[in-house]
């Protein structure tokens, strides 16, 4: 079965330094894989996805990720944090063949900015 | 364009209430899927439907949990009778139909069982 590690909790960067959250994948095949964002009191916002070709993905508000098949990894990664960034972030991957849409997620990590 | 539209946003109520919650996904997404997030469980998969189906309803809890998906526009999660451990934040997303089609989230609604 498909599984997702995030073994980061918790992560405290400050302001303007770099950021990168790691996302770990179990999977049989090449999988699709998201990375999702969620500001307390809302739900989760799609940040970027990975199905095939550039295994360099840009997202939005300034995210880029990066697919490893060798290290089973699609980290996630700011070159200049904001503090408005601070939030959860959730790494998905996608299901087997048949297996519809539904998504596998990861626990979450904590994104904390200092100023 | 709209995204995925849940009510209420809050709901607090005693337990041995039924409780029901309701989603509008985004118009000519053909999934949907109901989630379940708390402290101690994080993100959970209840159900999820594709074109107004349920196709895999293995995460929902026990018996006193229903979803139905009556039209393409709406679907609904209710617990009856509602007990304090349901407190949590149910979101509902939608996606169009096909494995690489990321889902949408609704904002959630807060559940608090007294």
């Amino acid at each position: 079965a498909q599984s997702v590690t995030q073994p980061d909790i918790h992560i405290t960067v400050s302001e303007g330094a770099s950021l990168e959250l790691r996302c770990n994948y179990s999977y049989g095949a090449t999988p699709y894989l998201f990375w999702y964002v969620q500001s307390p009191g809302q739900g989760l916002q799609l940040l970027l996805k990975y199905f095939s070709g550039d295994t360099l993905v840009q997202g939005i508000k300034g995210f880029e990720a990066e697919f490893k098949r060798s290290q089973s990894s699609f980290n996630l990664r700011k070159p200049s944090v904001h503090w408005s960034d601070a939030a959860e972030y959730f790494c998905a991957v996608g299901p087997l063949t048949g297996g519809g849409n539904k998504l596998t997620f990861g626990t979450g990590t904590q994104l904390k900015v200092e100023l | 364009d709209a995204g995925v539209i849940q009510s209420p946003r809050h709901e607090v109520t005693e337990m041995g209430q039924e409780v029901t919650l309701r989603c509008k996904p985004i118009s000519g997404h053909n999934s949907l899927f109901w989630y379940r997030q708390t402290m101690m469980r994080g993100l959970e998969l209840l159900i999820y439907f594709n074109n107004n189906v349920p196709i895999d309803d293995s995460g929902m809890p026990e018996d006193r949990f229903s979803a139905k998906m009556p039209n393409a526009s709406f679907s609904t999660l209710k617990i009856q009778p509602s007990e304090p451990r349901d407190s949590a934040v149910y979101f509902c997303a939608s996606s169009s139909h096909g494995s690489n089609q990321p889902q949408h989230f609704g904002d959630g609604t807060r559940l608090s069982i007294l």
